[in-house]
């Protein structure tokens, strides 16, 4: 069974700092989703990374993807307020497979 | 623009009332998923139509039924829905991922704003 983690739950950074949210996952894939869900609204799709050692980066976002080590993270430069929102990691299991296995979420607040 | 619509934004119900959510979809996707999302929790898919085929999860209650009339709408029924049924309900698509992963593309799934249900 694909296991995905995200690490940390909840985290709580000041504004202008940067921190990294990690995402770890059980089984081989080469294709992992990055989800924003602000409050009490749905997923919105930030990032799709296709292969090993892909980067993609919109504004103060930028995630990438290590196959090998079964590993993506997803850097906050410089945080600003309007970041703040849970954000889930999705691995797609089998290739070709039409579900995936999404992560815990993280919480991150961002404070003025 | 292309997109999912999910109606009502807001339901509630009783104790043990049926419900029925609606999810319908401009992008011509073949995939329809519906999950539900508990506070605080990550999206849990109750099931899944590929064209007209229902895939539904090993755990998903039998309280939980879907219809999928056509390629833009699907449904979700709640037969008696009880309070640990209060949830947001999320409708998504994706496109051909079987087909589109044999040429290269992917399994991006496309969400609609939600449902929240209330069970009084």
């Amino acid at each position: 069974e694909l296991k995905v983690e995200q690490n940390p739950l909840f985290l709580s950074m000041q504004e202008g700092k940067n921190y990294t949210i990690y995402c770890n996952y059980s089984t081989t894939s080469d294709r992992l989703y990055w989800y924003r869900q602000d409050p009490g609204k749905s997923l919105e799709s930030l990032f799709v990374l296709l292969s090993n050692g892909a980067v993609k980066q919109e504004g103060r976002l930028m995630a990438s993807l290590d196959t090998k080590a079964r590993l993506s993270t997803l850097h906050i430069t410089a945080a600003v307020h309007d970041l703040s929102a849970t954000y889930f990691c999705a691995v797609d299991e089998n290739f070709g497979n039409e579900k995936l296995t999404f992560g815990t979420g993280t919480r991150l607040t961002i404070i003025p | 623009d292309a997109m999912v619509i999910q109606n009502p934004r807001y339901q509630v119900t009783q104790f043990g009332k049926p419900v029925t959510l609606s999810c319908s979809q401009t992008l011509n996707h073949n995939v329809m998923y519906w999950y539900q999302q508990k506070s605080s929790q990550a999206p849990k898919l109750l099931f899944h139509y590929y064209d007209k085929d229902f895939n539904n999860e090993a755990d998903t209650p039998d309280n939980f039924q879907s219809r999928r009339p056509n390629t833009s709408f699907c449904f979700l029924d709640i037969r008696s829905p009880g309070l640990g049924d209060a949830a947001m309900y999320l409708c998504a698509t994706s496109r051909d991922p079987v087909q589109g992963a044999l040429r290269g593309a992917y399994n991006e799934q496309f969400f609609g704003p939600g449902t929240r249900l209330t069970v009084l």
